[in-house]
């Protein structure tokens, strides 16, 4: 199956500030998928980009499908951005399981 | 709303007790899936179903059973709770459909069920 890896694992920002998150996988993923979990537990569906740029207020996402990476950023952050972060691809396989593969996640602090 | 239910959101149970998680979507996804998160572990699939009355293992279905008799339910079944099965577990649908290039199938979670088995 396909490898994960994302940077950096864990953030810090003072509120306001910017940053990029990163994505690499080991192989090609049709299906490419940001999340937030919140303190809660949730995952919030961020952004679902197989290629290309998306923008959704303060976060947008860049994918670059030929050479296996995506970026999120995230803009002027406040405390309410903290969480983990996880990126996740799918591949259409053999047998049709559409079953997403996780990064170990991003665990960003956003300080006031 | 189009949402992912899942029942219950936090379940305290003892080992060998059976229990049910109940998974819902209104959206009439053909895609569902059951994940398992725990700490150092990530997320990893139990199970899935491509439709009704199609259902397969994932990675670590071991202890589980599921079931897919109608489109917009799929229920995970702990026949015999062990401590190892503590974690928090994700139900997730897809609508898996052929859009242009590739099939098309944004996954979307449940909140989330806690389980605890002492």
């Amino acid at each position: 199956g396909i490898q994960v890896e994302q940077s950096p694992p864990d953030l810090i920002l003072q509120e306001g500030a910017n940053s990029t998150l990163r994505c690499n996988f080991s192989d090609s993923v049709n299906n490419l998928q940001w999340f937030h979990q919140n303190p809660w537990g949730q995952l919030i569906n961020l952004f679902y980009i197989p290629s290309g740029t998306k923008q959704n207020g303060r976060l947008s996402a860049t994918t670059v499908a030929t050479e296996r990476y995506s970026l999120l950023y995230i803009s002027s952050s406040q405390t309410t951005d903290s969480g983990v972060y996880f990126c996740a691809g799918s591949q259409n396989s053999g047998g049709s399981n559409y079953k997403l593969t996780f990064g170990k996640g991003t665990l960003l602090t956003v300080n006031p | 709303e189009a949402q992912v239910t899942q029942n219950p959101r936090y379940l305290i149970t003892v080992t060998g007790k059976k229990l049910t998680v109940t998974c819902s979507q209104n959206m009439n996804h053909e895609y569902m899936s059951w994940y398992r998160q725990d700490p150092g572990l990530g997320l990893r699939q139990i199970y899935y179903s491509m439709n009704v009355e199609v259902t397969d293992k994932g990675d670590v279905p071991e202890g589980y059973k599921v079931s897919r008799k109608e489109k917009r339910n799929f229920p995970l079944i702990l026949e015999s709770p062990s401590p190892n099965q503590t974690s928090l577990y994700f139900c997730a649908s897809s609508l898996n459909a052929n859009r242009g290039q590739g099939i098309y199938n944004e996954q979307f979670f449940g909140p989330g069920t806690r389980l605890t088995v002492l």
